[in-house]
Parts: C-alpha cells; structure tokens; sequence
C-alpha cells in the first residue's frame, strides 16, 4: 500500500523559515509527480508546486518556497520562507499519476503554525 | 491560470438522496478533471479522474460525466458516511487549480 509519511507540526514566528517533509517508497518517488498543496484553516485547497525532479511554483509563492528531493531517502522537501501568519495551514504531499493526471496518494498532512 | 468554479458551495440532503455537484472550467481542459472527497481533520481522497473514471475502492453510487467545460459529480443515493467537502480539480496545466469547494450536509 504507497504512503506519503509527512514529518510533524511545526510552529514558527513571522520571518521564520519552515522545512516539511514527505517521505514514499522507491517505486512512488520514481513514478509518481510529487506536489504540494495547503488548506488554511477554513478554507479550501491551494496548489503550492511540483517536483519531478525538475519544479514549477505557484506565482503566489515564487521567491519564498523551494521544493527538493532525497533519492536515497524516497524523500521529498517544501521550505517555504519569510512566512507570515496567512501562512498557517496544514501542508499536503501529494503523488500524481503520470498517466492519469491524479492525485492518487496524499500524505497526513503537516499543520504549521506561524505566530509570535 | 485556469479557474474552477463550483457550485453550489454548500448543500443539505437526506440519505438516500441524489446529489449532483457542478464544476466549471474557464477554459478547455479536455477530460483532465478529477473529484476528490475531504472529511474533517482528513487529506482528500480521490472519488474520480479523467472525468468520468471511478477511482479503484470507491462505491459506484459515485459518478462523474463531461459537457465541454461544465463538469458533474453525482452521487446517486446518499450514504452518512458521504457528508463531507467535495472539490473539483483540473490536471491539464499548471498551476494546478481545485474549485472551492462543495460541502455535503446531510
């Protein structure tokens, strides 16, 4: 069964940086287009960018997010920086299906919280 | 960027209910359309891709169709385990862009 196995909450203050993590197994880091989505609290889905390997970035968030990947590890990275409160929401992984075009596998999510 | 619209935003129905959610694409995005369903506290979860394609697991009361840009998910009989958000996604260009969502009250 694929999972996407995101690392924890984090809570940071404005300016700050946050690094989130998204680790899979060989077989879907390989065959699958990782992307990143956020939900604030209340509100709907935003598409943040995809790795694979090579990234293409929201406009919203060029400039602030950078998107990498471990091959030794099947693991997946979002940074994003200089971050403000309206960043605080809960960070999706997700794995597209080349063929299909779907987000067929989602990670648990990773809340961070930007506040001083 | 292509827009996603859906409608309506919220609804209330009663099980056994039919159900059927609207998404409109600003542009052409050929059949490159997904559903997803969110529950409280949940990651989505894939119902349908391409349109009209159900999604290996997800019961049969689920469906989706095309007409040009307009898009609909259908839910034929309405379950309890069905109330949550659905959104709408289009996967022909980037940015990737989702509808705002349609939550399901029952």
């Amino acid at each position: 069964q694929v999972q996407l196995v995101q690392s924890g909450a984090e809570v940071r203050e404005p300016g700050a940086s946050v690094r989130v993590s998204c680790r899979t197994s060989e077989y879907t880091f390989t065959n699958y287009y990782m992307h990143w989505v956020r939900q604030a609290p209340g509100q709907g889905l935003e598409w943040m960018g995809i790795i694979n390997p090579s990234t293409i970035y929201a406009q919203k968030f060029q400039g602030r997010v950078t998107m990498t990947r471990d091959t030794s590890t099947s693991t997946v990275y979002m940074e994003l920086s200089s971050l403000r409160s309206e960043d605080t929401a809960v960070y999706y992984c997700a794995g597209e299906n080349g063929v299909n075009f779907s987000f067929d596998y989602w990670g648990q999510g990773t809340l961070v919280t930007v506040s001083s | 960027d292509i827009q996603m619209t859906q409608s309506p935003s919220s609804l209330s129905a009663s099980v056994g209910d039919r159900v059927t959610i609207t998404c409109r694409a600003s542009q052409s995005v050929n059949s490159y359309l997904n559903w997803y369903q969110q529950k409280p506290g949940k990651a989505p979860k894939l119902l349908i891709y391409a349109a009209s394609n159900l999604q290996s697991g997800v019961p049969s009361r689920f469906s989706g169709s095309r007409s040009g840009t307009d898009f609909i998910l259908t839910i034929s009989s309405l379950q309890p385990e069905d109330f949550a958000t659905y959104y709408c996604q289009q996967s022909y260009s980037t940015p990737r862009t989702f509808g705002q969502g349609t939550m399901v009250e029952i």
